[in-house]
């Protein structure tokens, strides 16, 4: 079975300051790993994901996160948070594209 | 991009009354799913399709179900709404042999 964890339910970061937003995962196959972000009364918005490849993965809003399998990590990185940021992120694992098991999620708060 | 549309956005609606959220995508994918996601709380898939007449539970159990008549169109019914049932209904899709979901905006569901 596959699960994910995501560690914080609340992180706050001041504007310009590097945001890390931790996610550990297991899985008994490869993973697809994915994170998305969802702003207030929206849906959910793909940031970036991990199929095969490159593990250093680069997404939209100069998010990027790094697949490191030793670890079970896909962590999300941003070096300096905006204000436009603050939103709920979701980690995501998936063993087939079509099935994703979702983290419980961490809403990042930015001050100004 | 995939433009996937629900409606209604919020709905407030006495218990026992019988419902119907609609989710539509006009990108021609195969796979489409329901998921739910209670406020603070991971998202859970309850519904999923993999094509015209194909429809399946998901991981979470749901007193809802779903209809896939059509390639671009399933609908989420509740026969008799209970204040249980309040939460956020997502609706996504994703092409048959692609790496990446879909998310539509979400239906808020209350339930009186």
């Amino acid at each position: 079975a596959q699960s994910v964890t995501q560690l914080g339910s609340h992180v706050s970061v001041s504007e310009g300051a590097l945001v890390l937003l931790r996610c550990n995962y297991s899985s008994s196959v490869p993973p697809y790993l994915f994170w998305y972000v969802q702003y207030p009364n929206q849906g959910l918005q793909l940031l970036l994901k991990y199929t095969t490849g490159a593990t250093l993965v680069k997404g939209i809003n100069g998010f990027e996160a790094e697949f490191k399998k030793s670890e079970t990590s896909f962590h999300l990185t941003k070096p300096s948070a905006h204000m436009s940021d603050a939103a709920e992120y979701f980690c995501a694992v998936s063993d087939r594209i079509d099935k994703l098991i979702f983290g419980t999620g961490t809403r990042l708060q930015v001050f100004p | 991009e995939a433009d996937i549309y629900q409606t209604p956005r919020y709905l407030v609606i006495g218990t026992g009354k019988k419902i119907t959220l609609e989710c539509s995508q006009t990108m021609g994918h195969d796979k489409m799913y329901w998921y739910q996601q209670d406020p603070g709380m991971e998202l859970h898939l309850i519904h999923y399709s993999y094509g015209v007449n194909s429809t399946e539970k998901g991981d979470l159990s749901s007193e809802s179900t779903v209809s896939r008549i059509r390639t671009e169109h399933f609908p989420l019914t509740l026969e008799s709404a209970r204040p249980s049932h309040t939460s956020q209904y997502l609706c996504a899709s994703s092409e048959f042999s692609g790496n990446t979901i879909y998310f539509g905006e979400g239906s808020w569901l209350t339930v009186v």
